[in-house]
């Protein structure tokens, strides 16, 4: 258990609709990352939060946003869903941007 | 920018025998650290050991070493007395060092490559 808590483990969503995901780090970390799986593009890197703040945007699409909270838990919405957003999103977390980064277990999202 | 290559998509190894991962990578930065992450078929990625591009010394966790060869840029991962459990993805990252702003924590990843452990 890496600590990182993700939900929902899987989410089902027709395309054109809005979902969000979420994710707690774990106790003490202050960074947060989203990562992308897909089969065509690999593991991608989104965007980072630190503290609250943005400090890096990866291949984040316009209709993907995300936002880290005071309690330092992060959300990532993705909004007028596509067939080619079905992926696997990851959170992963650091103690401090220079530290390893742990991942969650993932949230799988289906569009039909 | 920099980009990771896992030029092998699918290795196997008979069980308590050793497998050698490859990778290479290419930056221009001097300051960075490279990781191996495994990924098992219930999809958790697991980190199994980094290496810090300053340190000459290859890192070792138990049955995982790697080969750093910085010159070459190439970071391999050797597995020894491989286990049924070792079957997963494992993936190749790199990281710059540095807190500079601009995202230099952000990891880059290989396409991975797919390790079979047969009995």
């Amino acid at each position: 258990d890496s600590g990182v808590t993700q939900t929902p483990k899987h989410l089902i969503t027709a395309t054109g609709q809005r979902v969000t995901l979420r994710c707690s780090p774990r106790s003490g970390d202050l960074s947060v990352y989203w990562y992308q799986q897909s089969l065509d593009q690999g593991l991608q890197f989104l965007i980072q939060y630190y503290n609250g703040e943005e400090r890096a945007k990866g291949n984040i699409l316009e209709r993907f946003s995300a936002q880290q909270f005071p309690d330092l838990h992060s959300e990532l919405n993705l909004s007028s869903l596509e067939l080619g957003d079905s992926a696997l999103y990851f959170c992963a977390s650091s103690a401090h941007p220079n530290q390893p980064q742990h991942f969650g277990d993932g949230t799988r999202l289906s569009i039909l | 920018a920099q980009t990771v290559t896992q030029s092998q998509p699918e290795m196997s190894v008979q069980e308590a025998e050793t497998v050698t991962l490859s990778c290479t990578y290419d930056t221009s930065e001097s300051d960075y650290y490279l990781f191996w992450y495994k990924q098992p078929p219930s999809r958790q990625m697991i980190l199994v050991i980094r290496q810090e591009a300053y340190k000459q010394q290859n890192a070792t966790e138990n049955r995982f070493s790697v080969n750093f060869q910085k010159a070459a840029k190439s970071f391999s991962l050797k597995i020894s007395d491989s286990q049924l459990g070792d079957a997963a993805m494992y993936f190749c990252a790199y990281r710059r060092g540095g807190l500079d702003q601009g995202g230099s924590e952000k990891l880059v990843f290989g396409k991975g490559t797919k390790l079979t452990v047969n009995p």
